[in-house]
């Protein structure tokens, strides 16, 4: 199947300061891409639709200037958590659509001190 | 907004033994997929059902898609150990794939 590369795995940052979290479709062109957020043992919550060339939607209740996504081709999406604070702390996981599939990246850990 | 509710939170269940998880949408979906997260891991997709009241199977999981396209249910015989892991049900409106809670399913050897 495809493959969605994401990185950092994990990522451990100071309050306040900014993360940012690539996710690439390594071997298919993706349009669209989404961003998941995943409390232990909950569920993918989804954050964003990221939209290559044009603006993401956000889903209610996502802070849109906190969560910076950022699609400028076709094979990479980034997003940057702005000033972090504990809350923040979660698991992200990023997901590409190749025909009727969704292939999701690794995930990454992010933990907020 | 569009749910999808999953029931049950957590299953453990003894080698050998069946398992069962539910999802319903209160709307009609396009679709619905299933996936599977071990601890630690990602999501891997399983299936998708596309069509009123489709039955798939993959060896011993098979899957339902209701007649109404509001339910879907993922059906495992004769449980293994490597059969642990978080299922997912998601469901499509549109291009949004939105996730059912998850069944945690544990099994005793």
């Amino acid at each position: 199947g495809a493959v969605v590369s994401q990185h950092p795995s994990w990522v451990i940052c100071k309050s306040g300061t900014s993360v940012k979290i690539e996710c690439r479709s390594l071997d298919f062109q993706a349009t669209t891409m989404f961003w998941y957020r995943q409390f232990p043992k909950q569920s993918l919550m989804l954050m964003a639709t990221s939209n290559e060339g044009s603006k993401a939607t956000y889903e209610q209740g996502v802070e849109k200037d906190k969560f910076l996504i950022n699609h400028a081709s076709l094979t990479l999406s980034t997003l940057t958590v702005t000033s972090a604070h504990p809350e923040d702390s979660s698991f992200y996981i990023c997901s590409a659509r190749q025909a009727t599939e969704a292939f999701f990246g690794q995930g990454t850990r992010l933990t907020v001190v | 907004g569009q749910q999808v509710m999953q029931i049950p939170q957590y299953q453990h269940v003894q080698e050998g033994e069946d398992f069962t998880t539910y999802c319903n949408s209160s709307t009609t979906l396009s679709n619905i997929q299933w996936y599977k997260q071990r601890p630690g891991g990602h999501p891997v997709f399983l299936i998708q059902l596309v069509k009123s009241g489709e039955v798939k199977k993959q060896k011993r999981l098979t899957f339902q898609f209701g007649e109404a396209k509001k339910n879907s249910s993922l059906h495992i015989t004769a449980t293994q150990t490597t059969d642990v892991g978080t299922y997912f049900c998601a469901g499509q409106w549109g291009n949004k794939l939105v996730f059912g809670a998850g069944t945690i399913l544990r099994v005793k050897s």
